[in-house]
């Protein structure tokens, strides 16, 4: 089983701040992904990074993926209250023509007016 | 496009009960998932099917039982509840040619 680390857990930062959050893994994944989700609802996709070293932004939040595709990390810059929510990581294995993904437990990240 | 719907939003069942959750996807989609969120778990797979008529075991499939009759539903069935089932459960689809999983907006299960 791979096992996706996620860090750290629980997260609670004033609105403005800066902030960088981890995806760890030993394993090597084909391409990994970073889902948001809030009370309530499903988790939605943010970004797929597939490429060691790539780096991805989408408006303020800027992902990578590690040089050796077992690690990612995700910063916001200026965080609002509406980044408020649970952030998944996931990594893909592709096994034939399956692919499978797999789980981190979550970083919730709470952002105060 | 719908996307992919969940019925029921919330059940609860005493211990014993049966029950069937129902899963659509309006996209055409060959792969369907199902999982449960428990707190300090994350998304755990239960089930998933790469096709109508397959299906699979994930990585916590005991007590629980799929079918894909229709490539557009995928059926989670539990036979004999346990409080132990009480979850939140998430149905996901994913197109063939790419690795984008859609995901419900859940099912709330309480098991007393």
């Amino acid at each position: 089983t791979q096992l996706l680390e996620q860090s750290p857990q629980f997260l609670s930062i004033q609105e403005g701040e800066n902030l960088t959050v981890y995806c760890n893994s030993s394993s090597v994944f084909s391409s990994l992904q970073w889902y948001r989700q809030e009370p309530g609802e499903g988790p939605v996709l943010l970004v797929t990074v597939v490429t060691g070293g790539e780096v991805k932004k989408l408006k303020r939040l800027t992902f990578q993926f590690g040089d050796a595709r077992k690690d990612s990390s995700l910063h916001i810059t200026a965080a609002q209250p509406g980044d408020t929510g649970l952030y998944l990581c996931a990594g893909a294995l592709v096994v034939g023509a399956n692919s499978k993904l797999t789980f981190g437990k979550g970083i919730t990240l709470s952002v105060r007016p | 496009n719908a996307g992919v719907t969940q019925t029921p939003k919330f059940r609860v069942l005493k211990t014993g009960q049966s029950m069937t959750l129902l899963c659509a996807q309006d996209m055409n989609h060959e792969y369907m998932y199902w999982y449960r969120q428990d707190p300090g778990m994350g998304l755990r797979l239960i089930h998933y099917s790469v096709g109508e008529g397959t299906t699979a075991k994930g990585e916590v499939p005991d007590g629980y039982n799929v079918s894909r009759l229709k490539k557009q539903n995928f059926l989670l069935g539990l036979e004999s509840a346990a409080p132990s089932q009480t979850s939140v459960y998430f149905c996901a689809s994913r197109g063939l040619a790419e690795e984008t999983q859609y995901f419900g907006p859940g099912t709330r299960l309480l098991v007393l």
